[in-house]
């Protein structure tokens, strides 16, 4: 079992490019979600999805777009970087068990820095 | 809207030290809290989830209770070791991956 993979670790933009980070699971998992992580914030929730063909914004969504064609993937596009998108992004993903929760498994994230 | 804050901001130990970590949240109506450690450059692993219903769980040395009246979670972590040393996060949340997270407690363990 490879868990969640996340590609690529490292990016280094210029402003107004765009870019596709990627997220594959191979556990079968319901759900999926982005998240950026920035110093002494948190992790905040960009984009999420709970299931093929079903996405959903988080708290953070502007300047960003996902799709979910299949269960296994769910990738983050960059649509125009922006500088203040520079952060660490963690795609995370776990079984659907209605309003209890379950254990959620993260990717080691994707390290982009926009300039 | 829900916020989490989680205090220390950053806690040094020495080995052996049993140690508590503290949680907050603003709004009461949560389904679950969960507890995660992050290794430097590494992703997040989950170490104890707690249902709204429960009080507390227990994994080896750690302990996480919870009191949603309050809006309080500790993180309780007996007889402290280097390999400890890490960022530990929480986060709550309705379900899923919908989660609001802390910004962390950085967790040294001297030996």
């Amino acid at each position: 079992n490879a868990g969640v993979t996340q590609t690529p670790k490292f990016q280094v933009l210029k402003t107004g490019q765009s870019m596709t980070l990627q997220c594959a699971q191979d556990m079968n998992h319901e759900y999926m979600s982005w998240y950026r992580q920035d110093p002494g914030m948190g992790l905040r929730l960009i984009h999420y999805s709970v299931g093929a063909g079903i996405t959903d914004q988080g708290e953070v969504p502007n300047g960003y777009n996902v799709s979910r064609s299949t269960t296994e993937d769910f990738p983050l596009r960059l649509l125009s970087a922006a500088p203040s998108q520079t952060s660490v992004y963690f795609c995370a993903s776990s079984y659907v068990s209605g309003i209890s929760g379950n254990t959620i498994y993260f990717g080691e994230g994707s390290w982009l820095t926009v300039v | 809207k829900q916020e989490v804050t989680q205090i220390p901001a950053a806690l040094s130990v020495p080995e052996g030290e049993n140690l508590v970590l503290n949680c907050s949240f603003t709004d009461s109506a949560i389904y679950n809290l969960q507890w995660f450690r992050q290794d430097p450059g590494k992703g997040l692993t989950s170490l104890l989830l707690i249902q709204s219903s429960q009080r507390e769980q227990t994994s080896g040395r750690l302990n996480a209770s919870l009191d949603k009246s309050s809006g309080r979670s500790t993180l309780y972590i007996a007889a402290s070791q280097p390999g400890d040393s890490a960022t530990y996060l929480c986060a709550v949340g309705p379900y899923g991956n919908k989660l609001v997270f802390g910004a962390g407690t950085i967790l040294r363990v001297k030996s």
